[in-house]
């Protein structure tokens, strides 16, 4: 039982480039989230997606898309990548109606 | 705008004693709470959840809820080395999916 992997790990792209972050969870969830987190901020919701088949808007969704491409997997996308997107990435699950996320081990992406 | 707030730190606790971390949060209508560690480099790991007033204990953790102060903690009992990490209070308002997370209390036990 692998919980919440996320692919890559690490990653640098040049300003302008485009990327998907890649998530899947094996708990049977039906709720998954992306974050990202920046030295001394707290986590920061990017998208969610309460139930397979939806998404929205978290606190911060300017620049990403994301698509919820089953139950398992949850993909977020950069278009067009600009350096304030440097920062690391957390993708997260939980069961709808309980809000005890999972993480997974984050991408850490540099955009030069 | 929902606000959870957390002192910063860092925290130094010598092994042994008990580590008291807090948060506040802005909304009333606040409905779960939870308590993430996190160690550098790695991802956050719940390691509490509390829905009602009053104490929560597991273990060394005992989460504490106040929701007329609007204020919520965790007490780690006999700290030790190992429990040296960033702490992340995390609140969930009703109905939605849009958890708030605090920006974390870094705690050092000494050995």
């Amino acid at each position: 039982n692998a919980g919440v992997t996320q692919t890559p790990k690490f990653q640098v792209l040049k300003t302008g480039q485009s990327m998907t972050l890649q998530c899947a969870q094996d708990m049977n969830h039906n709720s998954m989230y992306w974050y990202r987190q920046d030295p001394g901020m707290g986590l920061r919701l990017i998208y969610y997606s309460a139930s397979e088949g939806t998404t929205d808007k978290g606190e911060v969704p300017n620049g990403y898309n994301v698509s919820r491409l089953n139950k398992r997997e949850f993909s977020l996308r950069l278009e067009s990548a600009a350096p304030s997107q440097t920062s690391v990435y957390f993708c997260a699950s939980s069961q709808q109606g309980d809000y005890e996320q999972y993480f997974g081990p984050g991408t850490r992406l540099t955009v030069t | 705008q929902k606000e959870v707030e957390q002192n910063s730190g860092p925290l130094s606790v010598p092994e042994g004693a008990i580590a008291s971390l807090n948060c506040t949060y802005s909304d009333r209508g606040s409905q779960s709470f939870f308590w993430y560690r996190q160690y550098s480099g790695k991802s956050p790991e719940l390691i509490m959840s509390i829905y009602s007033n009053g104490d929560k204990e597991d273990g060394r953790f005992t989460a504490q809820l106040n929701k007329a102060s609007q204020y919520v903690s965790l007490l780690i009992r006999d700290s030790q080395p190992s429990d040296s990490a960033t702490y992340l209070c995390a609140v969930n308002w009703a109905g939605g999916f849009k958890t708030i997370f605090g920006a974390g209390t870094r705690l050092f036990v000494k050995a």
